[in-house]
């Protein structure tokens, strides 16, 4: 399939480090990145996306950072709590005539108290 | 879960069986998405839709077949179903149908005996 993967399958962090995810990605030709959390049960939950023109968003706890040199996308959550453990997925689009939204296969991450 | 609710969340079926899925949006977002997840393989579409009446196919499709009647709904039919398709099966939106993050429904789990 298409290789947008994630180098760390589980990662485990203390309650109050921080955590960064990674996620590499084939295709050159993408432009848009989203990153989704998952938590058990539930629906992949949007976290924060970054476009192609950028090298770096943040959000409230979140960054995502792009490296399309290398194309490598990493998720840095600050401060992580335990209402963090979730799978997290990378998501990339490609533009195919319709948007086709190509994802990792997810890492786990596991905040301990 | 951006006005999505999926029916019925969970279901036991027979091989051989027909079975469909509803998904349900209150938003009037053009585009709708059905995704299986299975382990080990991430999420994959299964079948789009970008309109009333206006479907296509993704990249798992076989053995499936959508409707789009209303732009609130989207069905995903199991014409006959097999154990392969044992899967948990998410809906998505999105407003448009390129460079747009796609908001997920919280899943249909299905087993298929």
């Amino acid at each position: 399939g298409e290789s947008v993967g994630l180098h760390l399958p589980t990662l485990s962090v203390q309650e109050g480090d921080n955590s960064i995810i990674n996620c590499a990605y084939s295709n050159s030709a993408s432009d848009y990145f989203i990153w989704y959390k998952q938590e058990s049960g539930k629906g992949p939950q949007f976290i924060i996306d970054i476009r192609s023109n950028m090298d770096k968003r943040q959000g409230q706890r979140v960054t995502v950072l792009l490296n399309k040199t290398v194309k490598h996308l990493s998720l840095q959550i600050a401060a992580t709590q335990p209402g963090d453990s979730a799978v997290y997925f990378c998501a990339e689009i490609w533009n195919t005539g319709f948007q086709k939204l190509v994802f990792g296969t997810g890492t786990r991450l596991l905040v301990s108290p | 879960d951006a006005g999505i609710t999926q029916s019925p969340r969970h279901k036991v079926t027979e091989t051989g069986t027909p079975v469909t899925l509803r998904c349900h949006q209150t938003e009037n977002h053009r585009y709708m998405y059905w995704y299986r997840q299975d382990p080990g393989h991430g999420l994959r579409l299964i079948h789009y839709s970008y309109g009333v009446k206006d479907t296509d196919k993704g990249e798992v499709s076989d053995g499936y077949s959508v409707s789009r009647s209303k732009t609130e709904d989207f069905l995903l039919t199991l014409e006959s179903a097999t154990s392969s398709q044992t899967s948990v099966y998410f809906c998505a939106i999105s407003v448009s149908g390129t460079q747009e993050t796609q908001y997920f429904g919280p899943g249909t789990r299905l087993l298929v005996l």
